[in-house]
């Protein structure tokens, strides 16, 4: 199983909204509803911020926000902080004989 | 407050084995699928193994199948990771991670380190 697609690095100034994409496959977020994002900072274990596309889990930011259309899912953080900068990783389920795929990971930069 | 803590890891020559352990705690551990993930030094997240709630189903990468072994303890809250035969790319940093229902994921440990060199 590949690894789902997800630009390198993304960077807004203060304020500004941000949106990473996460780009698989029909095999995997075309074919489920299953798109979790997380973040990680330096050092730290990830966060999860984002589950079911779109679902925040209890004390996450509104400020983060997800969707998906066929293939690709998208993050998106409006009002960018300081503290918002961190590695982003989107994950799908990809059926139940298969492990979950993770994507490339996304270095946010607060300009 | 969900915990997970991992220990096991350590330095090992490559071929050589260890056993990680996860220590669970702070929710109803039998009901829960359970995961390890790696990362290696500056690398991205990858999944190595799964195991569903009753231990009785596992999946592993490709990467480690035949090697490495998952199993859960529901009676000790302690999920297990046995690795034998490693490589030099299985040098990462192992975390242990709690299922979010049978198809996602969402707490974490802080991880323990694995390095696999002569």
């Amino acid at each position: 199983q590949s690894a789902l697609t997800q630009p390198a690095s993304v960077s807004g100034s203060p304020g500004q909204s941000i949106t990473i994409s996460c780009t698989g496959t029909n095999s995997d977020i075309g074919a489920y509803k299953y798109v979790s994002w997380f973040q990680q900072h330096p050092g730290k274990a990830p966060k999860l911020i984002l589950y079911d596309v779109s679902t925040r889990p209890p004390g996450v930011s509104n400020r983060f926000s997800g969707s998906k259309s066929g293939n690709t899912a998208s993050l998106t953080i409006s009002g960018l902080q300081t503290e918002d900068e961190a590695d982003y990783y989107c994950t799908s389920y990809t059926g139940i004989t298969t492990l979950n795929v993770f994507g490339t990971g996304t270095k946010v930069t607060v300009l | 407050e969900v915990q997970l803590v991992e220990s096991g890891g350590g330095l090992v020559q490559p071929g050589g084995s260890l056993r990680l352990s996860c220590a669970a705690s702070g929710f109803p551990f039998s009901p829960y699928w359970m995961h390890w993930v790696r990362q290696g030094p500056g690398e991205g997240l990858v999944w190595v193994s799964r195991i569903n709630s009753d231990g009785s189903t596992t999946t592993y990468a490709d990467s480690v199948k035949g090697r490495f072994t998952i199993s859960k303890d529901n009676a000790k809250n302690t999920l297990y990771l046995q690795m034998n035969s490693l490589r030099v790319e299985d040098t990462a940093l192992y975390y242990c991670v709690r299922g979010l229902g049978d198809k996602q994921v969402d707490n974490w440990g802080q991880g323990t380190l694995v390095t696999v060199s002569s």
